[in-house]
Formats: structure tokens, C-alpha cells, sequence
């Protein structure tokens, strides 16, 4: 079946960077788009952008466009999430998600990302 | 539009119907999905499409639609259902990815 299987844990310092990964396994990957969504603690789900393997397209909301960065790499099926110039409130977990047909049918399992100093 | 709002939270007897509602303009456009997220766990697709469920989503776990409202409704609520629930569409301008707030449900 279908598996999205995500990176570990990350504790990164302010002003720095992190890349989460995101391996799609049991299914077409460049089929499908992929979107990451961040859950702040006690938080809801916000989308942070999109990427459609097959045509290297990429989509952000315009808060995080001048710091997040989604690339795929077809060999591995695999999608990355690169979030740049770390704040504390960028404490979060992130999830990627397979999109198609208008909707989401997997998520990963998330990835905790902790600022701190 | 670039909102989806759901009401925080609701309520249900053990056994008995509730109904989760998620308004937005791009509603009338796009359908929403559903997804569950039990604590501590990702989310799960529950519903999507007019009235779809992935294998496995019990079946009373329904949708339908009415202008700008889409609408979850689970027939019998069992102590499993309980968690938060999220409304996905798109936004009719930008064809951004939208979710709404997100519905915590009890089952009492």
C-alpha cells in the first residue's frame, strides 16, 4: 500500500535552516502532486506549499514564499522541504501529503521540528 | 475566497448523529474533503469528493454539499470518532491549498 515515510526528529537554532524528507513508496510518484502542511503545538493544519513532480511546479501561500523551498527527485521518490532563517514559532510539525484529483488521500507521519536556542 | 471556517467544537451521545459543517466561497467550485486526526497521530482522509470514503472509513461517515457549505456527518458516533476534524478545498482565486480550523469532536 502506500506509504509516505518522512525524516526524523530536528532541533535546529534560530536563523538556521532544515530540510524534512518525504519518501513515497507502493504507488506512482510523479502522478501525484505533493503538498507540506505545518501543525503548530495545539495548533491546527496550515498549508506552507505544493509541488507537481511531473511538471517541476511549485506553489506557496505568500507568507512562506520567501522561505520555503519544495523540491522532488523522481529517482527516489522523494520530495524535500528545505524552511529557511528559523524562528521560534516555526516549532512545529510538518507533514507531507499526496495530492490527487483535487484532494489529499496520504499524509506522512510528521516530522517535529524544535527551534530553540 | 481564501477561508474554509468550521464551529471549534461539538458534542455527541455515544450512538447518536452529528453533523460537522465547513462554509467557504471556493465551496461552490471545489468540493472539500475530510480528514481525521486522532491525538498525536496524522491526519487520516475520512471523506472526499461528492460522497466518497477510502477502503476501510466505517460507513457512517457521510458528506453532502449546499452552496457554500459542505457538510460530515457521522450516523451513530462511536468512542473512536472522537478527534479533530479538517475540511480541505482549494481557493477559487489562486487554487491554493485551504483548510479550515478544524472541529474537535467529543463523544460523551
Amino acid at each position: 500500500q502506500v506509504q509516505l515515510v518522512q525524516s526524523g526528529v530536528e532541533v535546529k537554532r534560530p536563523g538556521s535552516s532544515v530540510k524534512v524528507s518525504c519518501k513515497t513508496s507502493g504507488g506512482s510518484f510523479s502522478s501525484y502532486s505533493f503538498s507540506w502542511v505545518r501543525q503548530a503545538p495545539g495548533q491546527g493544519l496550515e498549508w506552507i506549499g505544493q509541488i507537481i513532480p511531473i511538471f517541476d511546479t511549485k506553489n506557496y501561500p505568500q507568507k512562506y514564499q520567501d522561505r520555503v523551498t519544495i523540491t522532488a527527485d523522481e529517482s527516489t521518490s522523494t520530495t524535500y522541504m528545505e524552511l529557511s532563517d528559523l524562528r521560534f514559532e516555526d516549532t512545529a510539525v510538518y507533514y507531507c501529503a499526496r495530492e490527487t484529483g483535487g484532494y489529499i488521500d496520504f499524509w506522512g507521519q510528521g516530522t517535529l521540528v524544535t527551534v530553540s536556542s | 475566497s481564501s477561508e474554509l471556517t468550521q464551529d471549534p467544537a461539538v458534542s455527541v451521545v455515544l450512538g447518536q448523529t452529528v453533523r460537522i459543517t465547513c462554509q467557504g466561497a471556493g465551496l461552490r467550485i471545489f468540493h472539500a474533503s475530510w480528514h481525521q486526526q486522532r491525538p498525536g497521530q496524522a491526519p487520516v482522509l475520512v471523506l472526499y469528493g461528492e460522497n466518497l470514503r477510502p477502503s476501510g472509513i466505517p460507513d457512517r461517515f457521510s458528506g453532502s454539499s449546499s452552496g457554500n457549505t459542505a457538510s460530515l456527518t457521522i450516523t451513530g458516533a462511536q468512542a473512536e470518532d472522537e478527534g479533530d476534524y479538517y475540511c480541505h478545498s482549494r481557493d477559487s482565486t489562486t487554487n491554493h491549498v485551504l483548510f479550515g480550523g478544524g472541529t474537535k469532536v467529543t463523544v460523551l
